[in-house]
Formats: structure tokens, C-alpha cells, sequence
């Protein structure tokens, strides 16, 4: 099947600080890309869509000046948790879609702000 | 009331068993059906896909759909020790907005 990665698997990073966390799609484009955050024992709950060549489209309640999504090529998008603080301390997924709409999930990153 | 509803478990089952996992909707408008795996630390995989009322198999695995009680299953046969993971139900309108349930955590034993 389609192999999603994401960088890195794990970071730890200090309060006031901003972290970048990528995710390529290796072998398919992917124009549109989504970022998840789970919490533990917690269903994933969608963030934003990434779309390639355009803005992010958040869902409800995720500050955008917060969480910056960028899709810059077909291939990657990145999320960059601004400003950290503890409580964005969480497993953050991304998931890119293939040409069948089949959704693929990378290995995740655990971010802890301390 | 949630969209989508699970169990957390965690479930503990001896090796061999079969395995039955549930979920719960309350959105008629859900099409779309699946079942991810999903071990510790790790990113969800897709087990199973289906969009039909009735029974999908793939080896040990039979997913179940029941939209006039909006109810789906995954079950799990002859389970081994590595079955052992989250497993979450996942659920689509038809539009790229997947809802998930919280898992259902599955410890089988050796």
C-alpha cells in the first residue's frame, strides 16, 4: 500500500518555542493532506485540511495562528505548532489521500512541550 | 450525544478466540465504514472499507454493517497475540471528513 511518512516520530521541545512537524506522501500524490491530534485514550479529531497550493481549511476551534499548515508540493505538507505550550503536549497524525481516495496515515509524532 | 460511538475496553481475550468489536452512529448521512488498527505510538492502518449494508471478509477479518441500526462490527478471528493494538472505527459522509470512534483497546493472550 501507499506509504505516508512523517518526521519526526518524537520531540520534546520548551515552552515558548515553535515546532515543525513534516509529512510526505513517498509514493503518490496527494493534493489534499489532513492533520489529527489525539489525545490519549481519545478519538482523532481532525485539525485542518491541507490543500496543495492553497490555504488550510481548519475545523472549529483550531487557532490557525497556532497550528500554520503549509502544502507547499504535491508530496508534502507541514504543520507548525507556534508559541508552544504544555497543553499542546499530543500525538499529532497526518493522513494524505490517494488517486482512489483511500486515505493513508503517517507513523504520527508524539510532541512534548515542557 | 456523540457521532460516533465506541467502547474503550480494553478488551482481554485468549489467543484463538474470536474477537467482536462495536460501534455505534447516530448520522444516517454516513456512507463510508471502516476499521483502522492502530498500534502504540504508531499511525492508524486501514483494516477494513466498506460502504454496503452486510458482511465484508479479508481473511480473519469480517466487518459488519447494519445501517438501519447504524450499527457496525469488526470481527476477529482465530486471534493471536498480535492482534493486540487500538481499534478504531472510522466513519464518512461521502466528503473527506472521516469521524472517529475512541478505539477499542484488544489485549490477546499468549
Amino acid at each position: 500500500g501507499a506509504v505516508v511518512s512523517q518526521h519526526p516520530s518524537r520531540v520534546i521541545c520548551k515552552s515558548g518555542t515553535s515546532v515543525k512537524i513534516e509529512c510526505r506522501s513517498l509514493d503518490f500524490q496527494a493534493t489534499t493532506m489532513f492533520w489529527y491530534r489525539q489525545f490519549p485514550k481519545q478519538s482523532l479529531m481532525l485539525m485542518a485540511t491541507s490543500n496543495e497550493g492553497s490555504k488550510a481549511t481548519y475545523e472549529q476551534g483550531v487557532e490557525k495562528d497556532k497550528f500554520l499548515i503549509n502544502h507547499a508540493s504535491l508530496t508534502l505538507s507541514t504543520l507548525t505548532v507556534t508559541s508552544a505550550h504544555p497543553e499542546d503536549s499530543s500525538f499529532y497524525i497526518c493522513s494524505a489521500r490517494d488517486a482512489t481516495g483511500e486515505a493513508f496515515f503517517g507513523q504520527g509524532t508524539r510532541l512534548t512541550v515542557v | 450525544q456523540k457521532e460516533v460511538e465506541q467502547d474503550p475496553g480494553p478488551l482481554s481475550v485468549p489467543e484463538g478466540a474470536i474477537v467482536s468489536l462495536n460501534c455505534t452512529y447516530s448520522n444516517s448521512a454516513f456512507q463510508y465504514f471502516m476499521w483502522y488498527r492502530q498500534y502504540s505510538r504508531k499511525g492508524p492502518e486501514l483494516l477494513m472499507y466498506t460502504y454496503s449494508s452486510g458482511n465484508k471478509e479479508d481473511g480473519r477479518f469480517t466487518a459488519q454493517v447494519d445501517k438501519s441500526s447504524k450499527y457496525i462490527s469488526l470481527f476477529i478471528r482465530d486471534s493471536q497475540p498480535s492482534d493486540s493494538a487500538t481499534y478504531l472505527c472510522a466513519m464518512s459522509a461521502g466528503t473527506y471528513k472521516y469521524i472517529f470512534g475512541t478505539g477499542t483497546r484488544l489485549k490477546v493472550l499468549a
